[in-house]
């Protein structure tokens, strides 16, 4: 079945750009949606299909995909952003929903 | 705004039936595609499976030899019940909606996503 790699932490101070990454085989081919979960609480969609944003979901957070790994960028962090973010693909062939395993976002 | 809720058992003895409900308000079933995702404590998030508003589903593969899912649109609800459990299967058990189209052809992500529900599995 597909593999969804993200790096387990991604540290950075307020005010910077963090990039969280979300790599598997031909990912460019795929679309890709993020999540964010923060500590004790459901996940929280916010981007679908690669770049879009759901309602309420600020700009600052943005998405690319192409090759094998797309990205979510996360511009002018806040301390309310750190978070568990998840990458997801959705692999109907293989009957499957593949979640990336997580990455922790810490806000220095 | 739809909001989804789990409900059922937070402690089952190993190797009898999980069963989870999730209630949908504030929306309808009909229309929709819903899907169960657990995440154990500490780790990521495993797709459990979906069912469709009129029955149709998918299962994780893994899971799909002890799974059911089903629905019931008179009551807004939909369930899981994962048989012959054991330890492994203890998580957090979260209902969500599917967006995205037929899954068969299309990507589909999750939104929203109910409060999550502890079910431990222990004698």
């Amino acid at each position: 079945s597909f593999v969804l790699t993200q790096p387990p932490s991604v540290s950075v101070a307020p005010g910077q750009t963090a990039r969280i990454t979300c790599g598997g085989i031909n990912i460019g081919r795929k679309s890709v949606h993020w999540y964010q979960q923060r500590p004790g609480q459901a996940p929280v969609l916010v981007l679908y299909h690669d770049t879009g944003r759901p309602s309420g979901i600020p700009e600052r957070l943005s998405g690319f995909n192409f090759g094998n790994t797309a990205t979510l960028t996360i511009s002018r962090v806040e301390a309310g952003d750190e978070a568990d973010y998840y990458c997801q693909v959705w692999d109907s062939s293989g009957h499957l929903v593949v979640f990336g395993g997580g990455t922790k976002l810490t806000v220095l | 705004q739809v909001r989804l809720q789990e409900s059922g058992p937070g402690l089952v003895r190993p190797s009898e039936t999980l069963s989870l409900t999730c209630t949908v308000s504030g929306g309808s079933i009909d229309g929709y595609y819903w899907s169960w995702i657990r995440q154990p404590s500490g780790k990521g998030l495993d797709w459990i499976g979906y069912v469709s508003y009129s029955g149709r589903t998918d299962y994780n593969p893994s899971l799909k030899s002890r799974l059911t899912i089903s629905v019931d649109i008179s009551k807004n609800q939909f369930s899981l019940k994962l048989t012959s459990v054991t330890a492994a299967d203890t998580a957090v058990y979260y209902c969500a909606r599917q967006y995205g189209g037929d899954p068969t052809t299309s990507s589909n992500w999750f939104d929203p996503w109910g409060q999550g529900t502890l079910v431990t599995v222990s004698s």
